[in-house]
Formats: C-alpha cells, structure tokens, sequence
C-alpha cells in the first residue's frame, strides 16, 4: 500500500496565485522528496527535505515537514500556467535503501 | 550531461509474450531504480539495483525481473505478460543509495498489452 496521501487531489487556480499541496506518511522517514510530472512524462525532481528538517525553499516552491504529524506541505507562490502538472509526495523510509514511495498525486490546474 | 535514457519509449505486445526494457542511467549514477505508473495504483517500486546487486524488490510477482550491468546500465523483463501490466515505465538513477538530492527520471517506456 501506499505510504503517502496527498490533498488535495486536485487543485485549480489563477495565474498569480499560490497553490498549497499537503501531504501526509504513516512511518519513520528518512526524508520526503517533491516530484512534478507533466502529462504522463518522466517525473522531475523538485525539492528533498531530511528528517531533521523543518522547511526548505528553492525558488518559489517552499516545503515543510512535521514528523510529528507525519505530514508534508509544498507550497508554490505566484503560480504560472506552466506550472500545470500532477505534483508527487514520496518518502525514502530508514533500512529500505533508495526505495521510493509515492503518494497518489495532486493535479494542479493553473489557469491563465 | 545526458539524462537517464530508457528504450524503447512506446511498445505494444500482445498477452503471454515477454518483454525487455532499457534504461542508460546518468553517468557516475550506481543506482538505478524501476517503478510502474498506472492509474489505478499510481507509482508503484519495482525494484532497485546498486552496482550491480538487486537491493530491494517491490511487491510485484516474479513475472517482473531485472538486473543491472557493469556500466550501471540495466533493464527490466516482464515474462508472460497481462493485460495489467500495460503502464508507464519509469527508471530513476543517482550516485547513491538512497539519493542525497533526489533521483533523477527517465521519461519512461509506455508499454501496451493487447
């Protein structure tokens, strides 16, 4: 089963405005990476923040992590059309070697 | 630098036949990961190969195998194959296992059972 859960499941908004996705894990992680995927491609790697980590920026997207909570946010400020794309939570748990594990995916809709 | 390349990146095969699927990692990249992408189960692991040794292997039957070369090349076989198993392939690599600053895709094989 999955070990991420992501909300919304999708998401529409205007150009210029932010875009919030959350994301939320049921085990001890190792760190929590964001990925974007463009219609069906190959995904791309966006932003990784480790356990010991509280929040990470790069660029406009800012991320946060609360292990307490177990859960995750990316933010994306003054959205842009191209950033129309389904959005990827995934968890690197401890002891499971490089082992990737998605959650189902927010589609982000922003319109011009 | 060149980006993780798989091959081929469209294939059609029919039920009960076999199938291989290529993927050239980024160079200096030891570890290369597979993943299956439907949309009824989204991203699901595959399997994940570190210099050459298989580290972990998903919840998949054995009809899914792969390996990794010298080169850090590897591929993946499906062996008589499903209607359910038509999806997007996608390989990841990086130096490392696991990946310091995430992993780098392929832009995937999208494979078709008829």
């Amino acid at each position: 089963s999955q070990q991420g859960e992501e909300d919304p499941q999708a998401l529409s908004i205007q150009e210029g405005e932010n875009a919030t996705m959350n994301c939320s894990y049921k085990t001890s992680i190792n760190n929590l990476q964001w990925y974007r995927q463009n219609s069906g491609r190959g995904l791309v790697h966006l932003i990784l923040i480790r356990s010991n980590e509280r929040e990470k920026h790069s660029g406009r997207l800012r991320v946060t992590l609360d292990t307490s909570k177990k859960s995750s946010s990316l933010l994306i400020t003054a959205s842009r059309a191209a950033d129309t794309a389904s959005y990827f939570c995934a968890t690197v748990i401890y002891n499971q070697g490089g082992k990737l594990i998605f959650g189902q995916g927010t589609e982000l809709s922003v319109k011009p | 630098k060149a980006g993780v390349t798989q091959t081929p990146r469209y294939l059609i095969k029919t039920r009960g036949q076999q199938v291989t699927l290529s993927c050239s990692p980024i160079s200096g990249h030891r570890s290369v990961s597979w993943y299956q992408q439907t949309p009824g189960q989204g991203l699901q692991f595959l399997f994940e190969y570190f210099s050459e040794t298989q580290r972990n292997k998903g919840n998949f039957p054995g009809r899914f195998s792969g390996r990794q070369f010298s080169n850090s090349r590897s591929e993946m076989n499906v062996s008589t194959l499903e209607l359910g198993d038509s999806a997007l392939y996608l390989c990841a690599s990086s130096p490392v296992s696991p990946a310091n600053y995430g992993y780098t895709f392929g832009s995937g094989t999208r494979l078709t059972v008829v």
